[in-house]
């Protein structure tokens, strides 16, 4: 089976650009969460989805948004980059019932 | 709020030896607690987690945890060290069963000397 997925894998932008990261989950897996991971730190929570509806924010601003579509894949979005937004973005899903996360490679991010 | 600690961002053994990394976690809540391992340019994978049954816990690869309640501790270790064990390691809390809300350490890196 293959694992999660994200694309792309590898991108820069500049300062005051958009982005779109793609993630499609585990064939079967309903839920999907979204993390970012600034180089040196661990991965920090920023959104969940589960059945398209968000279940969940971390504390990041109105900048950073995401959905989840009836096939279960997600986008996350972030507007207006700023320096501060270079990051490994990682998704994550699970199945329902279980507590165990499944990570995709990530999107690096670099904003310049 | 829940926080995790991971003592000393960088450990370095020989090929043989005890790996040893430590997390403290704190938790208002009984906790769920999880290990993962980040190889360079690519994601997170699970090695083991702690969901309130055994407070020894078995992973892959050869790595183990105690959870240990009186110390809010779940320190990860390995009998001997192989120097595929090179990696980052990440200690992870969630206070809900469906552990969907990770709170993450800031890593361990572990390097492995022959």
């Amino acid at each position: 089976d293959a694992g999660v997925t994200q694309s792309p894998t590898h991108l820069i932008k500049t300062r005051g650009q958009h982005v779109t990261l793609r993630c499609s989950p585990i064939s079967g897996h309903k839920s999907v969460s979204w993390y970012q991971q600034v180089l040196g730190q661990g991965p920090q929570f920023i959104f969940q989805y589960y059945e398209k509806e968000e279940r969940g924010r971390g504390n990041f601003p109105d900048r950073f948004s995401a959905r989840q579509f009836p096939n279960y894949s997600s986008e996350l979005n972030v507007n207006a980059l700023l320096l501060g937004d270079s990051a490994l973005y990682l998704c994550a899903s699970r199945v329902f019932g279980a507590n165990v996360l499944t990570f995709g490679a990530g999107s690096r991010l670099t904003v310049l | 709020a829940q926080s995790v600690t991971q003592l000393g961002s960088h450990v370095s053994v020989s090929e043989g030896a005890l790996v040893l990394l430590r997390c403290n976690y704190s938790s208002s809540v009984p906790p769920y607690l999880f290990w993962y391992v980040q190889y360079p340019n690519q994601g997170l994978q699970l090695l083991l987690k702690y969901t309130s049954a055994a407070t020894l816990v078995k992973g892959i690869n050869g790595f183990e945890a105690e959870f240990k309640k009186s110390e809010t501790s779940f320190h990860l270790t390995k009998p001997s060290a192989h120097m595929s064990d090179a990696a980052e390691y990440f200690c992870a809390v969630s206070d809900d069963p469906g552990a969907q809300k990770l709170v993450f350490g800031q890593g361990t890196r572990l390097t492995i000397n022959p």
